[in-house]
C-alpha cells in the first residue's frame, strides 16, 4: 500500500534544541495529521490540519499543511526529554469516503537531558 | 471519558490455536480499523470496517478475519496465527468521513507472539 515519506528516521537531540520533521506524497491530501507514539501505548493524536497552507500549534508543537496539499512539517520548540518517542504523519485523501490513512514510517526522537 | 479499549494488551499463542482481539470504542464512530505495527514498516492497515455489516481488506488482511456486528465492536480474528503474525496490534476508530477530513483515535495495543 502507499505511504508516506517521513524524514528523518531518527533524531537525537539535545534538551533545549528546536526539531523539525516533514513528510511528503506523491499524491494529494485533504488532511494531514500527526501523532506521538510512547513505548508501550497507541498513537496520540497532537495536531490535525484540514486546510492547504494552515499552520497549527499546540503547545510548543507547530505543524503546517503545505501549500501543494503534498506535504506537511511539524516542529517542536525547545524540547524536554518528555518529547522523547515516535512521531508519526499521515494523510487521509478526503476524496475517498473510506476512513483510510496513510502513515509515514515514523520519526524517533531521542533527547539527551 | 472517550477511548478505544483493546483487550488483552499481551498474548502469547502457540501456531494454530485461534485467537480473538477485542476492540470497543465509546465515541460512536462509524469507522473502525485495524493495524499492525512492524520495525522499520510503520503502521499498516489490516481490515477497516465503514459501519455495521461493512468491513474490507487493507493492506495486509491475509490471515486474518474481522466482524462488525455492532457499531461499538470490533474483533480482530486469526483463525490458524502463524509466527509471522507476531506484531503490535492496534485497533482506531473515527468519524463519518468526507471531505471534512479525519481524526483517528487509537487503542493502546496488543502484543502478540506466535510460537
Amino acid at each position: 500500500g502507499q505511504q508516506l515519506n517521513q524524514s528523518p528516521q531518527s533524531m537525537f537531540i539535545q534538551e533545549g534544541e528546536d526539531v523539525s520533521m516533514n513528510c511528503t506524497s506523491s499524491s494529494i491530501f485533504n488532511t494531514w495529521l500527526w501523532y506521538k507514539q510512547e513505548p508501550g501505548e497507541g498513537p496520540v493524536l497532537l495536531i490535525a490540519l484540514y486546510k492547504a497552507g494552515e499552520l497549527t500549534s499546540n503547545g510548543r508543537l507547530t505543524a503546517q499543511f503545505g501549500i501543494t496539499r503534498k506535504d506537511s512539517f511539524l516542529n517542536i520548540s525547545a524540547s524536554i526529554p518528555s518529547d522523547v518517542g515516535i512521531y508519526f504523519c499521515a494523510g487521509h485523501h478526503g476524496s475517498s469516503n473510506t476512513g483510510k490513512l496513510i502513515f509515514g514510517q515514523g520519526t524517533t526522537l531521542q533527547v539527551k537531558p | 471519558e472517550a477511548q478505544v479499549t483493546q483487550n488483552p494488551r499481551y498474548l502469547i499463542t502457540v501456531t494454530g490455536k485461534k485467537l480473538t482481539v477485542t476492540c470497543s470504542q465509546n465515541m460512536n464512530h462509524e469507522y473502525m480499523s485495524w493495524y499492525r505495527q512492524d520495525p522499520g514498516l510503520g503502521l499498516r492497515q489490516i481490515y477497516y470496517s465503514m459501519n455495521v455489516e461493512v468491513t474490507d481488506k487493507g493492506d495486509v488482511p491475509e490471515g486474518y478475519k474481522v466482524s462488525r456486528k455492532e457499531k461499538r465492536n470490533f474483533p480482530l480474528i486469526l483463525e490458524s496465527p502463524s509466527p509471522n503474525q507476531t506484531s503490535l496490534y492496534f485497533c482506531a476508530s473515527s468519524s463519518r468521513l468526507g471531505l471534512g477530513g479525519t481524526e483517528a483515535f487509537f487503542g493502546q495495543g496488543t502484543r502478540l507472539t506466535v510460537v
